[in-house]
């Protein structure tokens, strides 16, 4: 069947510019994480929603970074002004279990943004 | 949050069995160990979890001692194909939020 899919696949900014970053999760899926991986770096953990409610945005760094679930589906990212250090790859997750990160969770192949 | 120690890097070859050991050792009684699978250009791949002794599926096994402090992933007669980067973490199935945290992972090198 169908996994997380996301979108733009590769996306390269000039500094200042906004970007948004689209998450297709698995249909039926309650929770949606963002994670943020640096070159080299295991995944971290950005925000996560549990359908349309964001519960926790603790890891995002800096207010320039939002996120979004408006219907407890698709998911969009947006970085605004964005920054060198923001170069990294963007990855989506989404897991069937409503509540406990450590159920398995089904990642998308991630957004590459590299900022000029 | 319960951090996990494994090592950086790890060699094999095709045909071996490879083992993987994690640290956890101020891992939380409601924590369950899980070990996700990373290619280049992927995302991670859940792999498998475990709670406590032994467990295993299709692709490894996972073996927890008693004091739960440590893990160990064992991937069976590796190939080149299991090239990868290998995260362990633990986390509870009960809270919401950021119970997950990577870590940098072992790199497995599967050579011919």
């Amino acid at each position: 069947g169908a996994g997380v899919s996301q979108s733009p696949r590769y996306k390269v900014a000039k500094r200042g510019q906004d970007v948004a970053l689209r998450c297709d999760p698995i249909s039926g899926h309650v929770s949606l994480f963002w994670y943020q991986q640096a070159l080299g770096q295991g995944p971290e953990f950005l925000t996560y929603f549990q359908n349309e409610a964001q519960l926790d945005k603790s890891g995002l760094p800096s207010d320039r970074f939002f996120a979004e679930r408006p219907e407890g589906s698709v998911s969009t990212l947006k970085i605004q002004r964005t920054q060198q250090e923001d170069s990294a790859v963007y990855l989506c997750a989404s897991s069937l279990a409503r509540t406990g990160a450590a159920y398995e969770q089904y990642f998308g192949p991630g957004t590459r943004l590299t900022v000029t | 949050l319960a951090k996990t120690t494994q090592p950086i890097s790890m060699d094999s070859y095709e045909g071996q069995e490879v083992n993987i050991t994690c640290s956890h050792n101020n891992i939380a009684t409601n924590d369950y160990i899980t070990w996700y699978q990373q290619f280049p250009s992927q995302g991670p791949r859940f792999i498998i979890q475990g709670y406590k002794t032994k467990v295993t599926n299709e692709v490894a096994s996972l073996f927890i001692p008693a004091d739960r402090k440590s893990s160990t992933l064992s991937l069976p007669r590796v190939s080149l194909s299991d090239t990868a980067v290998y995260y362990c973490l633990v986390g509870d199935r009960a809270h919401t939020g950021n119970m997950l945290t990577f870590g940098g992972g072992t790199r497995l090198m599967v050579k011919p």
